[in-house]
């Protein structure tokens, strides 16, 4: 069966310091990957996606960036962090865009 | 941007009473999908309803579609205080060359024992 790994559950991060979020997947080849962001009792912007290992599509221009070295790993990362980069953070994967996505238990990330 | 727009943004209702949201969303699509959030939790997928199909189930979950309208609901019927969530439609339009989900801002649900 497929399940999806995301890390770390919560972060609390000083201005200006780094970030590495990571996602895997397993038991699925060629997933599509997801980085969504999510404020405070609102819906789910869409930062990121790929359709394969090295293919990331940005969503909206922001402080982040998206990787995906392997089939099944996808990483979200920042050189500097702003507060305004504060949220709760998805990785999901779904074997085509329009179908059903399986959901990480995602990152709460606080910058401080 | 948003594909999706679920009213009403709350919902605050007893047990045993029907809970009912909506959906409205742009562009054509292939299909469209209803999700749950427990707080601070990831998504759960629970339906998806082809553009060809008018109405599902699933358990108590009931699902309409109606494309002329490009809106969507679901009814949670006979609702538990475990249905307590959020609750969000998505869609997974064509653009710039992939289909790509996108999610509306959701339902928050409160079942009051």
């Amino acid at each position: 069966s497929q399940t999806i790994h995301q890390w770390p559950a919560t972060l609390v991060q000083p201005v200006g310091s780094p970030l590495s979020l990571e996602c895997t997947v397993e038991g699925t080849s060629n997933p599509n990957l997801y980085w969504y962001r999510q404020a405070a009792g609102r819906g789910l912007q869409l930062l990121f996606y790929s359709v394969g290992i090295g293919q990331i599509s940005s969503e909206v221009p922001q402080n982040l960036s998206a990787s995906r070295p392997q089939d099944r790993q996808f990483i979200l990362s920042s050189k500097k962090l702003l507060l305004s980069d504060s949220g709760f953070y998805l990785c999901a994967w779904s074997v085509s865009g329009d179908l059903e996505a399986f959901f990480g238990q995602g990152t709460r990330l606080t910058v401080v | 941007s948003q594909q999706g727009e679920e009213d009403p943004q709350a919902l605050s209702i007893q047990e045993g009473e029907n809970a009912t949201m909506n959906c409205s969303y742009k562009t054509s699509i292939n299909n469209l999908q209803w999700y749950r959030q427990n707080s601070g939790r990831g998504l759960v997928h629970l339906i998806l309803i082809r553009s060809n199909e008018r109405e599902k189930h699933s358990g108590r979950l009931r699902v309409t579609l109606d494309t002329s309208k490009k809106s969507s609901s679901l009814l949670i019927t006979a609702s538990r205080a475990a249905d307590t969530a959020s609750y969000f439609c998505a869609t997974g339009p064509f653009s710039g060359g992939y289909n790509k989900l996108i999610f509306g801002a959701g339902t928050r649900l409160a079942v009051h024992p």
